[in-house]
């Protein structure tokens, strides 16, 4: 069964330090997403990606998020410049459809940890 | 004002009972609501998604929905001790097109 990969699992940076996350979405799938989940908080929206644009972003995604798909396989979510309350669970997500939730994969996630 | 809003338990129901779990949302016209399972450590996996008012069945799972009163609830037949986990209410406001999801809701079953 496809799935949505990420690497790393786990991410130990120092504060002010850049990190690149990595997500490859299942193949055929159009729309990328990234979400966030500080621990014991809920799950928020980041970004939406289609068609090698942002197509929606929250008012947590400011100017120390990009996101890119540099390949026709990785979408990378990078944080220029780390703070401590950078330090969550960062989902990605893929969708052949926009908000096609009932096939919205999720990837396993990776855990940032920011020093 | 929270746009999703769960009760985070814990709930706890004995193997074999009826868990119930509600969430509300700020948005009067919001048009898709989802319930997700998160067991710990683990990423979101959807349960259900419910557009309509009424109810939609799906195996043991059951999703409420009354746009009248802002309210989407989940029911759980025949809980078994792997339901436990943390179930996330999502709804797609119509403000805009954000996923807005709420704080999840702990449930256990015990043996």
């Amino acid at each position: 069964e496809p799935e949505v990969t990420q690497t790393p699992s786990h991410q130990v940076t120092q504060m002010g330090q850049e990190v690149i996350l990595r997500c490859v979405p299942i193949s055929n799938h159009l729309y990328f997403y990234w979400y966030r989940q500080i621990l014991g908080q809920k799950v928020e929206f980041l970004v939406s990606f289609y068609n090698n644009e942002i197509s929606e972003k929250s008012e947590i995604f400011d100017d120390q998020f990009s996101v890119e798909r540099p390949d026709g396989s990785n979408f990378t979510l990078k944080i220029r410049s780390t703070k401590l309350e950078d330090s969550a669970m960062y989902f990605c997500a893929s969708s052949p459809n926009q908000w096609g939730v009932e096939t919205q994969y999720f990837g396993p996630g990776t855990r940032l940890l920011v020093l | 004002q929270k746009e999703v809003e769960q009760n985070s338990g814990p709930l706890s129901v004995p193997e074999g009972a009826i868990a119930s779990l509600n969430c509300t949302y700020s948005d009067r016209v919001s048009q898709s609501f989802f319930w997700y399972r998160q067991y710990s450590g683990k990423s979101p996996e959807l349960i259900m998604s419910i557009y309509s008012n009424g109810d939609k069945e799906d195996g043991r799972f059951t999703a409420q929905l009354n746009k009248a009163s802002q309210y989407v609830s989940l029911l759980i037949r025949d809980s078994q001790p792997s339901d436990s986990a943390t179930y996330l209410c999502a709804v797609i406001l119509n403000t805009g097109n954000q996923f807005y999801f709420g704080t999840g809701t702990s449930l256990t079953v015990i043996p």
